[in-house]
């Protein structure tokens, strides 16, 4: 079983402040992995699939990076819309989800 | 506009059923396969099992397997998830979501805004 590692846990940044979320996997997942965005309340909304590739409607200030077993997620100047819990997934054969990092408001 | 609505939760006791659904809309449903997602309160998301567009497979976590079965109704736009033998575990929201590709790729490009089991005597 694959386990994906999100750090750091909680990221503290304000508006503005460029955000650089990590993910781990335990071995290579090739380019197989997901970021989403999950508010409190809120359904989880996709952010980046395949790694790098932004779904439909997502802001170019998200970019995803990354191959094998380390992965980035960085939010180049962040929002207020933009604190909230980021999960990473695993998207090959059996669907894992890392434990999430939540970035807030300094 | 792609919408998925949940319908089913409620309060069970262990050992007991819950039959959850999800009505589908705004998409070529026939066209897409789908899961269901649940988030234990205050914890992470948690895969639960996948259907194929046609509905001729279906894909289960080891937490679920041979406790729950997933469904799906290509003529009625419902996704449903049949849960037996359920355990205090099995208490989260439960999401459907959609796959991004026809195929079974695990990207979930919408969701729904999921519904509640709890699961206690």
């Amino acid at each position: 079983e694959i386990v994906l590692t999100q750090s750091p846990a909680t990221l503290s940044l304000s508006p503005g402040e460029r955000a650089t979320l990590s993910c781990r996997a335990s071995q290579s997942v090739s380019s197989s992995l997901a970021w989403y965005q999950q508010k409190p309340g809120q359904a989880p909304r996709l952010l980046i699939y395949g790694a790098s590739n932004r779904a439909t409607g997502i802001p170019a200030r998200f970019s995803g990076s990354g191959s094998g077993t380390d992965f980035t997620l960085t939010i180049s100047s962040l929002e207020p819309a933009d604190f909230a819990v980021y999960y990473c997934q695993l998207s090959a054969n059996w669907p894992t989800f890392g434990p999430g990092t939540t970035v807030d408001i300094k | 506009e792609v919408q998925l609505v949940e319908s089913g939760g409620a309060l069970a006791q262990p050992g007991g059923s819950l039959r959850l659904s999800c009505a589908a809309s705004g998409f070529s449903f026939n066209k897409y396969a789908l899961s269901w997602v649940r988030q234990a309160p205050g914890k992470g998301l948690e895969w639960v099992s996948a259907i194929s567009s046609t509905g001729g497979s279906t894909y289960y976590s080891d937490s679920v397997k041979g406790r729950f079965s997933i469904s799906r109704d290509n003529s009625k736009n419902t996704l449903s998830l049949q849960m037996d033998s359920l355990r205090a575990e099995d208490t989260a929201v439960y999401f459907c979501a959609k796959d991004i590709y026809g195929g079974i790729s695990y990207y979930f490009d919408s969701w729904g805004q999921g519904t509640l089991v709890a699961v206690s005597s």
